[in-house]
């Protein structure tokens, strides 16, 4: 069964402007992380931001946010002021009891392009 | 400065030979990850390696797969007879933060088999 699931190939959104790349995951575990990286051409694996499924609060960081949506299991990252370095592909990931340091599950990820 | 640094970048290799592919961890950590992820394709899973052991692997991971820590420092995944299906990006990756609330990749091995 998938775990996560990122239902959007690609987007495209205009340079300053705010987008929303989707994720909901599947877990019967009450302890888990959710992750976001960004993966630009290059290839290499970027970490932008995590949420626990403890955390009071949606976690942010600098131009990335998330919003966590725990009834609906939903993780959606939202990356405000988009910039040209932005085109990348994102991943969401995540890890069951992360205090365990279990493997990560990754999503399809989505592509995202932004245009000047 | 990365947390962990792969070696080489890119690997081209005949298919049916024997390859080496190495992760370097900046601070001494006891998990590792190797992940595995196929042109266009999501990152999977390969194994996981926890204090000299294999903690967890998945069904990629056969016989034709091993880890290793040889010197204390340095960790590889060999991958012993090469297929044309092993062509991928493969990234070494470590938890982190105090409730491995973080986890970061190196910056992966680009193996092309031919």
């Amino acid at each position: 069964a998938q775990k996560i699931t990122q239902t959007q190939p690609g987007m495209f959104v205009q340079e300053k402007e705010a987008v929303t790349l989707d994720c909901t995951y599947d877990t019967s575990d009450p302890s888990y992380g959710l992750f976001w990286y960004k993966q630009p051409s290059s290839g290499e694996m970027i970490f932008l931001i995590y949420q626990g499924s403890y955390d009071q609060q949606n976690a942010t960081e600098g131009r990335y946010s998330l919003n966590f949506q725990k009834a609906r299991k939903s993780a959606n990252l939202v990356i405000s002021a988009s910039q040209l370095g932005d085109s990348a592909m994102y991943f969401c990931a995540m890890r069951e009891r992360p205090g365990s340091a279990r493997q990560l599950t990754f999503g399809s990820g989505t592509q995202l392009t932004v245009l000047p | 400065e990365p947390e962990v640094t792969q070696t080489p970048s890119h690997q081209v290799t005949q298919m049916g030979q024997e390859v080496i592919l190495r992760c370097v961890p900046i601070s001494n950590h006891l998990y590792f990850y190797w992940y595995r992820q196929i042109l266009g394709q999501k990152v999977e899973f390969l194994v996981s390696f926890y204090n000299n052991e294999i903690s967890e692997k998945s069904e990629i991971f056969d016989d034709q797969f091993s880890v290793e820590r040889p010197d204390g420092s340095n960790f590889t995944l060999k991958i012993r007879s090469t297929k044309l299906e092993d062509s991928a990006m493969y990234f070494c990756a470590t938890p982190a933060g105090a409730m491995n609330t973080e986890a970061f990749f190196g910056q992966g091995t680009r193996l092309t088999v031919v």
